[in-house]
This record gives C-alpha cells, structure tokens and sequence, in this order.
C-alpha cells in the first residue's frame, strides 16, 4: 500500500482566515514534505521533516506554519494568506531508510485564497 | 544548481502511435531518477526509479531508460487513458531527507 491522504480536498479562504492541511500516511515512512503546485508547473518543495523534525524549509514565508505531530501526521498552519498562495498543495512521504528514495504524493488539497 | 529540462512541453499522438518523452539533467551526483504521471487537479503518481546508466524499467506500455545526461520514457502504442502530464525528477547530494527537482513535464494527449 502506497497511500497517502490529504484533507480536506479543497479550501476557500479568506485572507484573514487561519485554516489547516492535513496529511497522514501509514506505510511507517520516516520523511514526510509538503510541495506546492501553482497550475501548468511542477511541484516545489516547501518543508521536509525527516524523523518527525524539520530538516528543510526552503525559505516559505512565515504565513504557512508546518507541524509534524507524529511519524503518520503532517499538518500545514496557514494564517493570513495572500491571493498568489492559491495553489495545490500536496503532501509526500518516504521511507528514510537508504540513500535512495521514492516519493510517494498524495492526492493534494486545492487552496483558494479570497 | 540542479537542472531538468523535459521536451517535448506537448505531445499530441494517436491511439496506437509510439513515442519517446525526453528529460535531460544536470545534477550534482545523481542519487535518482524518477518518472511521474499527474493528472489534472490531482498528485503525482509514481510510475519508475532508475539509479545508474544502462538501467531500464518497464510497465505496460511505458519503458523508461537511463544515460548520464538524459532519461527517456517511451510510450509503445498509447491509448487515450495514458493522456496525463508526465514528470521527470532528479534527487541528487547527500543527506537523509532528499529534494526532488522537477522538470516542467510533458503534456501528452493521446486521441483515437
């Protein structure tokens, strides 16, 4: 089982608006991240938490707020957005176990900020 | 800086027309190549690896292949449900927790 879910589906909120994203995965990978995907672009990394600690944050702006309760939960905070943060945003997971990896995405949360 | 580049940015094919996508890349001591397909509104799904030259994958009518400088992902007689954006990434450096970096992907409609 490959899976890895994200909710909810789609978000509409307003800029003042403090709203979450949600992901879970229960394949026992120790590395989860979180990309966004603007449209007709590929994804771009924002967080990576390896061992359930930040270990990557490619410099997101302090309005999207990361959090890595356990080795199965990955939430996104997001707290007065801006209209250009619409987007989709997907989660991934990996294994952490060698120096070679796949990541598996999930089905991503289609944001949309008023 | 890590580099990928995919072209064609469309292909447009015919049910049963046989072709090749191409990613090509310049990366830092590659850890891996890996093949995606995206379709619309949704995430990435996983479709190969490939970790040294002269290593090739195969799955039903896509075969992905490997050299130093490119990767290509050959679609042999495609129907209309292979249509989707095909991503190529690349993981390079060191370190446990890896970046991929993505290429713009090829949009490919297959029409009957």
């Amino acid at each position: 089982d490959t899976e890895v879910t994200q909710t909810p589906k789609h978000l509409v909120m307003g800029m003042t608006n403090k709203k979450s994203l949600k992901c879970e995965q229960h394949m026992g990978h120790r590395a989860m991240y979180w990309y966004k995907q603007k449209a007709k672009k590929p994804p771009e990394l924002m967080f990576v938490y390896s061992y359930e600690k930040l270990s990557i944050n490619e410099s997101v702006p302090s309005r999207f707020s990361p959090e890595c309760p356990n080795s199965s939960l990955l939430n996104l905070h997001l707290h007065a957005l801006q209209p250009e943060d619409s987007a989709l945003y997907l989660c991934a997971s990996s294994l952490l176990a060698r120096q070679r990896e796949t990541q598996y995405f999930g089905p991503g949360t289609r944001l949309l900020v008023l | 800086e890590d580099q990928v580049t995919q072209s064609p940015e469309a292909l447009r094919l015919q049910e049963g027309e046989s072709s090749s996508l191409n990613c090509s890349y310049t990366v830092s001591g590659l850890r891996g190549l890996f093949w995606y397909r995206q379709d619309p509104g949704k995430g990435p799904e996983f479709l190969f690896t490939l970790y040294s030259a002269g290593e090739e994958k195969e799955k039903e009518r896509l075969k992905a292949t490997l050299t130093k400088k490119e990767s290509f992902l050959h679609i042999t007689a495609p129907k209309p449900e292979d249509s989707a954006t095909y991503l190529c990434a690349v993981q390079a450096g060191t370190g446990t927790a890896s970046k991929l970096t993505f290429g713009t992907g090829t949009r490919l409609q297959v029409t009957l």
